[in-house]
C-alpha cells in the first residue's frame, strides 16, 4: 500500500494568503522527504526537500515542517500567487535510498 | 539544455498492439527513473538505472513491460500486448547521483489502449 499519502485532496485559496499542505508518511526509515509541484499537462517538479534529522528547512516562499513523532509533513507556502496552483506532492525516499515514493497529491487551487 | 525529452507525447492504440515509449535523459545525469502516473494510483515508480544499469524493477506491472537502457542518452519503456488498464502519463525523469533527490521529469507521454 501507500506509505505516503494526503490528509486533504484539494485546498482552495485567495491570492496572498498562505498556504499549507499536509502529508502523512508511514515509513520511519526515510532519510529524505521531497516536496514536488506539477502544473497541468507538465512533468512533476522539485521544489524542497529536508532530510529526516531535520525539523524545518526553508526556501524561497516556501517552508518544510517536519514532525517525525506524528509522521507528518507540511509545506508552507507563504504570499500564495496564481502561479502556484498546482497539485502538488509529498515523496520519500525508497529503502534503496535513490528513488522515490509519491504520495497521491493535493490540488492547490488559487484564486485572485 | 533542453530537459527530459520523450516521444511520443501522445500514443493511442489498440488493445493487443506493442508500445514502445522512449526518453533522453538530461546529458551527464547518471539515473533515469521510468514513472507512470493515473488518477486512481496517483504517480508510481516502474523501474529506475544508474549508470545504464537496472537498479530496482519491483515496480513494473507485470512481464508485459519491459525497459531498457542500450546507453547514456537512450532509454525505452515497451508494452506488449498493451491492455487498456495500461492506459496513462508515463514520465521519465533523470537525476545526478549527488542530487538525487531532484529529478527532472520529462513532460510525458500521454498513453491510450482502447
Amino acid at each position: 500500500g501507500e506509505s505516503v499519502g494526503l490528509h486533504l485532496p484539494t485546498l482552495s485559496v485567495q491570492e496572498g494568503d498562505n498556504s499549507i499542505i499536509n502529508c502523512a508518511y508511514s515509513n520511519s526509515a526515510s532519510d529524505y522527504f521531497i516536496w514536488y509541484k506539477q502544473e497541468s499537462g507538465k512533468g512533476p517538479q522539485f521544489i524542497i526537500d529536508i532530510r529526516s534529522n531535520m525539523d524545518k528547512r526553508q526556501g524561497q516562499r516556501v517552508t518544510v515542517l517536519l514532525n517525525k513523532t506524528v509522521k507528518h509533513l507540511s509545506l508552507q507556502i507563504a504570499a500564495t500567487q496564481p502561479g502556484d496552483s498546482a497539485v502538488y506532492f509529498c515523496a520519500e525516499n525508497t529503502p534503496h535510498g535513490t528513488a522515490l515514493i509519491f504520495g497521491k497529491g493535493t490540488t492547490l487551487s488559487v484564486s485572485s | 539544455d533542453a530537459g527530459v525529452i520523450q516521444s511520443p507525447r501522445h500514443e493511442v492504440t489498440e488493445m493487443g498492439q506493442e508500445v514502445t515509449l522512449r526518453c533522453k535523459p538530461i546529458s551527464g545525469h547518471d539515473y533515469l527513473f521510468w514513472y507512470r502516473q493515473t488518477m486512481m494510483r496517483g504517480l508510481e515508480l516502474l523501474i529506475y538505472f544508474n549508470n545504464n544499469v537496472p537498479i530496482d524493477d519491483s515496480g513494473m506491472p507485470e512481464d508485459r513491460f519491459s525497459a531498457k537502457m542500450p546507453n547514456a542518452s537512450f532509454s525505452t519503456l515497451k508494452i506488449q500486448p498493451s491492455e487498456p488498464r495500461d492506459s496513462a502519463v508515463y514520465f521519465c525523469a533523470s537525476s545526478l547521483a549527488r542530487v538525487w533527490k531532484t529529478q527532472y521529469f520529462g513532460p510525458g507521454t500521454r498513453l491510450l489502449v482502447l
